[in-house]
């Protein structure tokens, strides 16, 4: 089945500075690599999303790019805020036989240091 | 993704009880799936459901798991004679349509705390 590795599991930037996230995957037909953030106690929300049919894709501070020779794909986050900490976890789809669950990294302990 | 509810939201059970949990997906949504995680680890796949159909429960434990969604109503995840290993916090999601890449939206979660 799929396995999807998530670096590094913590990491810790200025405020402003830019994050940036990576994953790995191991199934070639996966297809659909969606990022969720979470906060403490609360669901995870998605915040973007890439398709194996484009490399990049951005939304205001929040890009992602997809490579798929390589199987990795990476969340970037430009002038991050305090608002911006939480865990992140970078995720692949599944595939064939109507098999839709998500196969999840193992997260991204996101501190925004003030 | 508001839509998704759950409860309960928190579940305290002693080992070899039963812990029910149900799942409400947002409205005009007829997949979902079932997720666990374990405190500081990412979420794992249990089942994936249609309405009447589980469609693929390679993530759920073969014994005192089962899952459930009925052509009314919300669906259910019991877990039967349940053991202090179960502690975790279940999480469903649901989307409008199964195919891969349609998005997921979660619920809030249920804490299930097995004493």
């Amino acid at each position: 089945g799929e396995n999807v590795e998530q670096h590094p599991s913590t990491l810790s930037v200025q405020e402003g500075d830019s994050a940036v996230i990576k994953c790995t995957y191991s199934d070639s037909a996966s297809n659909y690599f969606p990022w969720y953030k979470q906060e403490l106690g609360k669901r995870p929300q998605l915040i973007i999303d890439i398709r194996s049919n484009v490399g990049e894709k951005k939304d205001q501070r929040i890009a992602v790019t997809l490579n798929k020779t390589a199987k990795h794909f990476s969340l970037h986050i430009t002038e991050t805020q305090p608002e911006d900490s939480a865990v992140y976890f970078c995720a692949a789809s599944t595939v064939g036989g109507g098999a839709d669950g998500l196969t999840f990294g193992k997260g991204t302990h996101l501190i925004i240091q003030p | 993704n508001a839509g998704v509810m759950q409860n309960p939201r928190h579940l305290v059970r002693r080992r070899g009880q039963e812990a029910r949990l149900r799942c409400s997906p947002v409205k005009g949504h007829s997949h979902v799936y079932w997720y666990r995680q374990l405190p500081e680890e990412g979420l794992k796949f249990m089942v994936y459901l249609q309405k009447e159909n589980i469609i693929d429960e390679s993530g759920m434990p073969k014994e005192r798991f089962s899952a459930e969604f009925p052509k009314e109503g919300p669906s259910i995840l019991r877990i039967q004679q349940v053991v202090r290993g179960d502690s975790a916090a279940y999480f469903c999601a649901s989307s409008r349509q199964g195919h891969q890449g349609d998005t997921q939206y979660f619920g809030p979660g249920t804490r299930l705390t097995v004493l």
